[in-house]
């Protein structure tokens, strides 16, 4: 169990630009999940995939984001034509119902800051 | 709207006190609620779960409780120390199903040597 892994750890881009994020789960897990978290506030939901399927979507999720995970493995998350406003704390967090509990186990997060 | 509130301010303790931090909850029915440890720049470290059935939990220093009917939990860590210093987040799930958590802003708690 190598944890839940998220690339690059800090991300500075110009407004406008398109950035992408990749998370990689624990091995076994097979829902991953994307949050955002600004400072001082806690994690805000933002989209759930079981397996290769996206089943959930935050209403506050904007048209410019998408979200894969195309085999069921790791998942990328993209921003098209980045704005201020989504200067946040990126999180990853997988986790497994098998384990017979819902606790979420969450990577270190891409700090993304828009100039 | 639904809204979880956490202690409004910063929570700075002596070392080898009990700290005690709140989460409260409106317009929520919770099948469970989690509470979580995040170091700066870290993620969110999972600590304790407690279900809607369930008055009180126990893990080691730590002890949650669960109030559905003052729609309230309270975190304690017992014999606090230095390296207890973090934020602490609740986060409710309303499904059960962990798809998704609702989280609060976070108490950060200085346990002072």
């Amino acid at each position: 169990d190598t944890g839940v892994s998220q690339d690059p750890r800090h991300k500075i881009t110009k407004r406008g630009q398109n950035v992408t994020f990749r998370c990689d789960p624990i091995s076994e897990h097979n829902r991953l999940y994307w949050y955002r978290q600004t400072l001082g506030q806690g994690p805000e939901f933002l989209t759930y995939f079981q397996n290769e399927a996206q089943l959930e979507k935050s209403r506050l999720l904007s048209d410019r984001f998408s979200a894969e995970r195309p085999k069921g493995s790791f998942s990328t998350l993209e921003i098209q034509r980045t704005e201020q406003g989504d200067s946040a704390m990126y999180l990853c967090a997988s986790s497994s119902l098998t384990s017979g509990t819902e606790k979420l186990f969450f990577g270190s997060g891409t700090q993304l800051s828009v100039l | 709207s639904q809204k979880i509130e956490q202690n409004s301010e910063a929570l700075n303790i002596q070392e080898g006190k009990t700290a005690t931090l709140t989460c409260n909850y409106t317009n929520y029915s919770p099948a469970y609620l989690q509470w979580y440890r995040q170091d700066p720049g870290r993620g969110p470290v999972f600590l304790l779960l407690i279900r809607e059935n369930e008055k009180e939990k126990r893990k080691e220093r730590l002890k949650v409780t669960f109030d559905t009917t003052l729609k309230q939990s309270l975190f304690h860590i017992t014999a606090s120390q230095p390296a207890d210093s973090a934020t602490y987040l609740c986060a409710l799930d309303r499904t059960g199903s962990a798809r998704q958590l609702t989280f609060g802003s976070g108490t950060q708690l200085t346990v002072l040597p």
